[in-house]
């Protein structure tokens, strides 16, 4: 099937420091999504991507879907405290818009 | 005004004995789905259902059995339960619309001693 390779697998940055981390695929991906995970908590839809080129903002985060449609990255900048959690690439994976395929997850720790 | 809600959070269960998770949504969504997050924090769908149809059912055993009584509830039985059965089980829904956006409900972590 599918699969995600999302990099890097772990980042430790200081505060206020940007952040770019991002998933590629051998396969060609109609949607790419991004999530973030807080311990103890279900993965939160932080951007969603729909074309291939599409660059999309939410508050301080940007993503871009690949104009070859097998990446997408997502940049965090001036990072704070809370932006602590794993971050996830996903797409729906087998020509099927209900199967999601994750990646390994990106584990973000900031210092303050 | 939950979305996505799951009962119940934590689970903890003797090796053998039968367990069931509830998922319900309030968002109006057609479908639902269960996934489990292994301890590497790797999110694998086990089952879907659309319209209270069984749409995805992956390599799972058939010691887990999922069950939609309507569009916006799905359940998950698991039978004998056995130690690599401890994992996060979380239930998500999305629209048909939606390009393949599914929304998480907050998990639940299951313990198999």
């Amino acid at each position: 099937g599918q699969q995600l390779n999302q990099s890097p697998q772990s980042m430790f940055i200081q505060e206020g420091e940007d952040v770019s981390m991002n998933c590629t695929s051998s396969s060609i991906f109609n949607t790419w999504l991004w999530y973030k995970q807080d311990p103890g908590e279900g993965p939160v839809l932080l951007i969603a991507l729909y074309k291939a080129g599409e660059l999309t903002s939410n508050g301080r985060l940007t993503a871009q879907f690949g104009i070859t449609r097998k990446d997408s990255f997502l940049n965090i900048s001036a990072s704070i405290p809370s932006d602590v959690g794993i971050y996830f690439c996903a797409g729906p994976s087998g020509g099927s818009n209900y199967k999601l395929t994750f990646g390994k997850g990106t584990l973000l720790t900031v210092n303050p | 005004d939950t979305a996505v809600s799951q009962t119940p959070k934590y689970l903890v269960t003797q090796m053998g004995n039968d367990k069931s998770i509830k998922c319900e949504q309030n968002l109006g969504h057609d479908t639902m789905y269960w996934y489990k997050q292994d301890s590497k924090k790797f999110l694998k769908i086990m089952f879907s259902y659309n319209n209270k149809e069984l749409i995805i059912n992956e390599t799972v055993p058939n010691r887990f059995s999922p069950k939609s009584p309507d569009k916006a509830h799905l359940n998950l039985h698991i039978n004998s339960l056995e130690l690599g059965d401890s994992a996060v089980y979380f239930c998500a829904s999305s629209q048909d619309s939606g390009q393949g956006t599914q929304y998480f409900g907050p998990g639940t972590r299951l313990t198999v001693l």
